[in-house]
């Protein structure tokens, strides 16, 4: 069982480059999310959705984008990538109960130069 | 809105020494979920706990044990007689119940001596 699985785990880009981060999740979890960790200020919601075909903004969603065609996938789109973009990502699945725990991937730690 | 602070940014202690790791949280729901997550130097989150707002019990886990007290919005976590692979950064979270989720504290960083 994999569990979430982020690719890539590292990525370097040039400010103006457009990139998919990818985040697949093999436990038929309902909801799913993106979060960026930067240093002092914990994980914020950028984006997520509650089922296929559904999505929504989070704390911090400007400059990225999603879509969720499947169960499994959940991808984020930087459009146009900046500086302020560097972060590490992670993308996370729930079944959607509050009683239960999100399971996180490993991370990406993207730099944008 | 939904708030959660970690006021001690970063903890050092030596190895067996106890360490209790602040949260405070805000949040206007009367249902809500609190969690703790651990993010090793490898970088991955571990999920510690879960805490219901209806459950205001303490709870211990080995050399871990939380202290849960509404009155005060807290949900303290101790680590006792800590040990090098305690060291880590922990993070409190908060879910409310729409939506599903999760708000951070900045999270603490916590190191641990031999």
């Amino acid at each position: 069982n994999a569990g979430v699985t982020q690719t890539p785990k590292f990525q370097v880009l040039k400010t103006g480059q457009s990139m998919t981060l990818q985040c697949a999740q093999d436990m038929n979890h309902e909801y799913m999310s993106w979060y960026r960790q930067d240093p002092g200020m914990g994980l914020r919601l950028i984006h997520y959705s509650v089922g296929a075909g559904i999505t929504d903004q989070g704390e911090v969603p400007n400059g990225y984008n999603v879509s969720r065609s499947t169960t499994e996938d959940f991808p984020l789109r930087l459009l146009s990538a900046a500086p302020s973009q560097t972060s590490v990502y992670f993308c996370a699945s729930s079944w959607g109960d509050l009683n239960t725990e999100a399971f996180f991937g490993q991370g990406t730690r993207l730099t944008v130069v | 809105a939904q708030k959660v602070t970690q006021a001690q940014t970063e903890i050092s202690v030596v190895e067996k020494e106890d360490v209790t790791l602040d949260c405070v949280y805000e949040t206007r729901d009367t249902t809500y979920y609190l969690f703790w997550y651990k993010q090793p130097p490898s970088g991955e989150l571990v999920f510690l706990i879960r805490r219901n707002s209806f459950d205001e019990q303490n709870e211990i886990s080995g050399r871990y044990s939380w202290n849960f007290q509404k009155s005060t919005s807290s949900f303290n976590f101790t680590i006792t007689a800590s040990q090098v692979v305690d060291s880590a950064v922990y993070f409190c979270a908060l879910i409310k119940a729409a939506g599903n989720k999760l708000t951070f504290g900045g999270g603490t960083r916590v190191l641990v001596k031999p």
